[in-house]
């Protein structure tokens, strides 16, 4: 089955810096690439997602990219604030039923 | 108005005990999912149901049992709960691609 990693488990940046998280999943046939914000005490939240037939997308301050030869693929986000501080979690799937997630990254923006 | 919601949002009970889980989405979406998030907040998905039928059984022990009275509610019954049952639970559903969270049931086995 897909083995997807999430890397670093933790990041800190000051508020205003870039947060780069990088995913690697092991599928090639995996097709779609959803990124998830947990805040405490709440479910994970859909942010961006890509699919296969794109190689970047942006929304805002939130960037994906997608590197299908290499089987990675990374959230950026921008000018961070306070708010952005939540644990974030890439996935993959092949067929939209079954989401195979990365361990999360716990990110604190410094105010 | 909630997309998917859960009930009760913390549950704490003693081992051996029997308790269940609710869940409802209102989004008309066809297929649902139990999630277990451990406390490393590792998510892993349990069961998925589409449109009433199971179609992802996890290797979960089998003292959880799944029931889906109707394709807009996804229930979790656990049988003889243990101590490593303790964990949020998460349920969620999907069309298409995009998935939706519930805000999580907190299970603490005592």
């Amino acid at each position: 089955g897909e083995n997807v990693e999430q890397h670093p488990s933790t990041l800190s940046v000051q508020e205003g810096d870039s947060a780069v998280i990088k995913c690697t999943y092991s599928d090639s046939a995996s097709n779609y690439f959803p990124w998830y914000k947990q805040e405490l005490g709440k479910g994970p939240q859909l942010i961006i997602d890509i699919r296969s037939n794109v190689g970047e997308k942006k929304d805002q301050r939130i960037a994906v990219t997608l590197n299908k030869t290499a089987k990675h693929f990374s959230l950026h986000i921008t000018e961070t604030q306070p708010e952005d501080s939540a644990v974030y979690f890439c996935a993959a799937s092949l067929t939209g039923n079954q989401f195979y997630f990365g361990t999360g990254t716990s990110l604190t923006v410094i105010p | 108005d909630t997309a998917v919601s859960q009930t009760p949002k913390y549950l704490v009970t003693q081992m051996g005990n029997d308790k269940s889980i609710k869940c409802e989405q209102n989004l008309g979406h066809d297929t649902m999912y139990w999630y277990k998030q451990d406390s490393k907040k590792f998510l892993k998905i349990m069961f998925s149901y589409n449109n009433k039928e199971l179609i992802i059984n996890e290797t979960v022990p089998n003292r959880f049992s799944p029931k889906s009275p109707d394709k807009a509610h996804l229930n979790l019954h656990i049988n003889s709960l243990e101590l490593g049952d303790s964990a949020v639970y998460f349920c969620a559903s999907t069309q298409g691609y995009e998935q939706f969270f519930g805000p999580g049931t907190r299970l603490t086995v005592l």
